[in-house]
């Protein structure tokens, strides 16, 4: 089956711009969690949604936000981009609220800021 | 969640197996130990899971100490293509989505 599907996969902003990303998770994954990924921080945790609902969210600002749709498909979106905010952001997927599988990624969204 | 420390870099001959070590003292006894790994700019990559007992899959076997203060990943036979970052990752099982990665560990598989 398909496997999460992340775009735009690279995308080049100036500052001060905002930036939507989509993220469609694997066929029948109810919960769907942002990543952001930068050489400095690494790997960190953005916030999660399931069944429309954000059911965690990590320390980033108010800039950063995002939503689920009702076929499980999120977005999040960037605001009044920074510098500092180019990275790879990667969505992942579970099955259900309460898995304790794995999470299912994709390749990720680059951004670049000017 | 329980933090985990991994050693920052190994290298290990291809062919050989790759042991790499976790340390998460202070895991709690509903927190479950994860392995996830990243190659080059992909998105990471689930391996696997415990508990507390053993376990193994096609890609790796998972030992857990008895007191659960520590862990192996075990790839049997690495190859080339097991060069990769890898994150050792200690959770409760009701944060589904939310995984706090450390800097995991560079794994560098040498021909």
């Amino acid at each position: 089956k398909a496997g999460v599907t992340q775009t735009p996969r690279y995308l080049i902003k100036t500052r001060g711009q905002q930036v939507t990303l989509s993220c469609s998770p694997i066929s029948g994954h109810r919960s769907v969690s942002w990543y952001q990924q930068t050489p400095g921080q690494g790997l960190q945790f953005l916030f999660e949604y399931f069944s429309e609902t954000q059911r965690n969210k990590g320390n980033f600002p108010g800039r950063f936000s995002g939503r689920q749709f009702s076929n499980s498909r999120s977005e999040m979106n960037v605001s009044t981009l920074e510098l500092g905010d180019s990275a790879l952001y990667l969505c992942a997927s579970s099955r259900t609220e309460r898995d304790t599988g794995e999470l299912f990624f994709g390749e990720g969204s680059r951004l670049t800021v000017l | 969640d329980a933090k985990t420390t991994q050693p920052p870099s190994m290298d290990c001959a291809e062919g050989r197996a790759a042991n790499l070590p976790c340390n998460h003292s202070t895991i709690s006894g509903n927190e479950y130990v994860y392995w996830y790994r990243q190659i080059h700019s992909q998105g990471p990559q689930y391996i696997i899971h415990g508990l507390k007992n053993n376990e193994t899959n096609e890609m790796a076997s998972l030992i857990i100490t008895e007191d659960r203060k520590s862990s192996t990943l075990i790839l049997p036979h690495a190859t080339l293509r097991d060069t990769a970052v890898y994150y050792c990752i200690v959770r409760g099982s009701g944060n589904t989505g939310k995984l706090i990665f450390g800097q995991g560990t560079t794994l560098q598989v040498k021909p």
